[in-house]
């Protein structure tokens, strides 16, 4: 069985640009969540679909921050304009709904 | 307003050497409690889920234990191996799947 997909594994951009990171979850799979993981600190969730609808996105910076599940499968989130703050590791999970989460090898992205 | 504290931060022990990791939280009614490991540079792979109504799972050399009247999850290693070594993170669900994360252990198992 396929695992959780993510692209690209690093980025590195200039604040006030733009970013884009994709996940393409475990098949059958309606859930899928995006969590920020800050250097030293435990992921914090940004956003959760379940399908192609947001059930919690409490966290998500919306000023700056947005994400998509197209279909119900893929999803992306982007961020537009960065700040240096967004330096974290971006991970990409999902499930059957509310059981075990399986998780992506994450975005490193570094905003300089 | 659930909260999820690891201890210890660190943690460095001889190869051999049976170790408990220890997560607390504050809110009991959780759904699930989940250990995962986390190797440096890398994503999480899933150790052990605890649903609410169990008390333990095991796989191999691991158990993990929950007692949601205190508000711990224990994570008991047996025989560690320098394999081991990795950041262990605990994270606590509601009935929604969140999960909201420790800030890990590091576990350092020398030869």
């Amino acid at each position: 069985e396929a695992g959780v997909a993510q692209s690209p594994r690093y980025k590195i951009i200039e604040k006030r640009q733009s970013v884009a990171f994709w996940c393409n979850p475990i098949s059958g799979h309606a859930t899928l969540y995006w969590y920020q993981q800050i250097l030293g600190q435990g992921p914090k969730l940004l956003i959760q679909f379940q399908n192609n609808g947001v059930v919690d996105d409490s966290q998500l910076p919306k000023d700056r921050f947005s994400a998509e599940r197209l279909k119900g499968v893929d999803s992306t989130l982007k961020i537009q304009p960065a700040k240096l703050e967004d330096s974290a590791v971006y991970l990409c999970a999902s499930s059957f709904w509310a059981y075990e989460q399986y998780f992506g090898p994450g975005t490193r992205l570094t905003v300089t | 307003k659930q909260e999820v504290t690891q201890i210890p931060a660190a943690l460095s022990v001889p190869e051999g050497e049976n170790l408990v990791l220890n997560c607390s939280f504050t809110d009991s009614a959780i759904y699930n409690l989940q250990w995962f490991r986390q190797d440096p540079g890398k994503g999480l792979t899933s150790l052990l889920l605890i649903q609410s109504s169990q008390r333990e799972q095991t796989s191999g050399r691991l158990n993990a234990s929950l007692d949601k009247s205190s508000g711990r999850s224990t994570l008991y290693i047996a025989a560690s191996q320098p394999g081991d070594s990795a950041t262990y993170l605990c994270a606590a669900s509601g009935n929604t799947g969140k999960l909201i994360f420790g800030q890990g252990t590091t576990l350092q198992v020398k030869p």
